[in-house]
């Protein structure tokens, strides 16, 4: 039982919009920065949004973040056959005193 | 090149110990918090410990405290996790990460080491 709650499966067809959530609490959504990662079949992951919403160097500007409260949201518009990935949340939790992950989502590209 | 790679994992019996390695090259390794991301095969992942720059500060997870010990040695550039009294719920790829230096988020990794196995099996 993780932490921060994802739905385990998305999906959406080529070109679409797709936004997968994670909800968590004030100890960690509500008072500290959300981080999001990509994590394709086989590989480590990869920092896909940081700072509840900014993108490192080289991440496509299809991928978008956003956190209200103690939720966020990730954002995939124009959708393409290699974003079909796991994709994880993260957020420090203050009363646990150490990150937490979400059960991460697998997202389907049909 | 910026890069962490794991070596250490393996087999081992319910109750015996273990020694991960993560070597880092191609960045300062001795100013940055250092830490330990664990995923079972097909489960999410499951942050482990972290350690600070010059190893004086460590924080576990409350699964693996009293019996993980994370340590690092900075004239080596390498980052350690003791394992002892293993049990089978820790098998799990185990990876080291570092932040990045353009984000002060806890929880923000942008190296990752390409993971090393270990299985708790008797």
């Amino acid at each position: 039982q993780s932490v921060l709650t994802q739905p385990p499966s998305a999906s959406g067809t080529p070109g679409q919009r797709v936004t997968i959530s994670c909800s968590g609490s004030s100890s960690n959504i509500g008072s500290n920065t959300v981080n999001w990662y990509q994590q394709l079949p086989g590989t480590a992951p990869k920092l896909l949004i940081y700072n509840n919403n900014q993108r490192p160097s080289g991440v496509p500007d299809r991928f978008s973040g956003s956190k209200s409260g103690t939720s966020a949201s990730l954002a995939i518009s124009g959708l393409q056959s290699e974003d079909e990935a796991d994709y994880h949340c993260a957020a420090w939790d203050d009363s646990l005193n150490g990150v937490v992950f979400g059960g991460g989502t697998k997202l389907t590209v049909l | 090149e910026v890069q962490l790679v794991e070596s250490g994992g393996g087999l081992v019996q319910p109750g015996g110990s273990l020694r991960l390695s993560c070597a880092a090259s191609g960045f300062t390794f001795s100013t940055y918090w250092m830490h330990w991301v664990r995923q079972a095969p097909g489960k999410g992942l499951v942050w482990v410990s972290r350690i600070n720059s010059d190893g004086s500060s460590t924080t576990y997870a409350d699964s693996v405290k009293g019996r993980f010990t994370i340590s690092r040695d900075n004239a080596k550039n390498t980052l350690y996790l003791q394992m002892n009294s293993l049990r089978a719920e820790d098998s799990a790829v185990y990876y080291c990460a570092s932040p990045p230096p353009y984000s002060s988020s806890l929880s923000a990794f942008d190296i990752w080491g390409q993971g090393t196995m270990v299985t708790v099996s008797s």
